[in-house]
């Protein structure tokens, strides 16, 4: 069974602060991971894709991957309460079938 | 931008009824998969299809059926609607493999 681990949360980060969200998977072979935010009653929105090894940065976003540990994290920088919402990872079990954690609850306290 | 419509926001149906959840993408996308997301269940996947008239079970897919007669539109049909399936269900498509999915707006059925 392929599977993609969360803490669900929910995580509290003052604002202006570093939030760090983790995430693990079963599969060595997975090769594409991607970061979902979800605003309650929202869809979710795709925020960051990392394919190889290490960081990689988009604005207030860095996503971090590690293969050989398998687990995958994102970080935002200056924490502001629009940041609050639920965080998906999700991971490519071979090519078909994106599978997705059951998210972290990230809430960002004024 | 990619564009996924779904064709309602909220839908309420008795249970019984046989209902039909529609989904347009507007980029050409090969790969097109339904979900349904439930509170501490997260996302699961119900139906895919890569190509036209193709369609492949995922995790989930009793209850349900699908259909992909054009490339742009795939429909998720609940043959029979039950209370169990009161759920947000979300339509997603994606040009590649190993790309990211793009979302539809949701939609949120609620069974009599």
């Amino acid at each position: 069974q392929k599977e993609v681990e969360q803490n669900s949360g929910p995580l509290s980060v003052p604002e202006g602060a570093i939030a760090s969200l983790n995430c693990t998977y079963s599969d060595r072979v997975s090769q594409s991971f991607f970061w979902y935010r979800q605003y309650s009653g929202k869809s979710p929105e795709l925020i960051m894709s990392i394919y190889s090894n290490g960081d990689k940065e988009d604005g207030r976003f860095t996503a971090q991957l590690n293969k050989a540990s398998q687990y995958v994290s994102l970080l935002i920088r200056d924490s502001q309460p629009s940041d609050s919402a639920t965080y998906l990872c999700a991971v490519y079990f071979g090519n078909e079938k994106l599978t997705f954690g059951t998210g972290t609850r990230l809430t960002i306290i004024p | 931008d990619v564009k996924v419509t779904q064709s309602s926001r909220y839908l309420v149906k008795r249970t019984g009824e046989k209902v039909f959840l529609e989904c347009v993408q507007d980029m050409d996308h090969e790969n097109m998969f339904w979900y349904r997301q439930d509170p501490g269940l997260g996302l699961r996947l119900i139906y895919f299809s890569y190509d036209v008239k193709m369609k492949e079970k995922g995790d989930i897919p009793e209850g349900y059926s699908v259909s992909r007669e054009k490339k742009e539109r795939f429909s998720l049909i609940l043959e029979s609607a039950s209370t169990n399936q009161t759920s947000m269900y979300l339509c997603a498509s994606t040009g590649q493999n190993n790309s990211p999915l793009h979302f539809g707006n949701g939609t949120r059925l609620t069974v009599t």
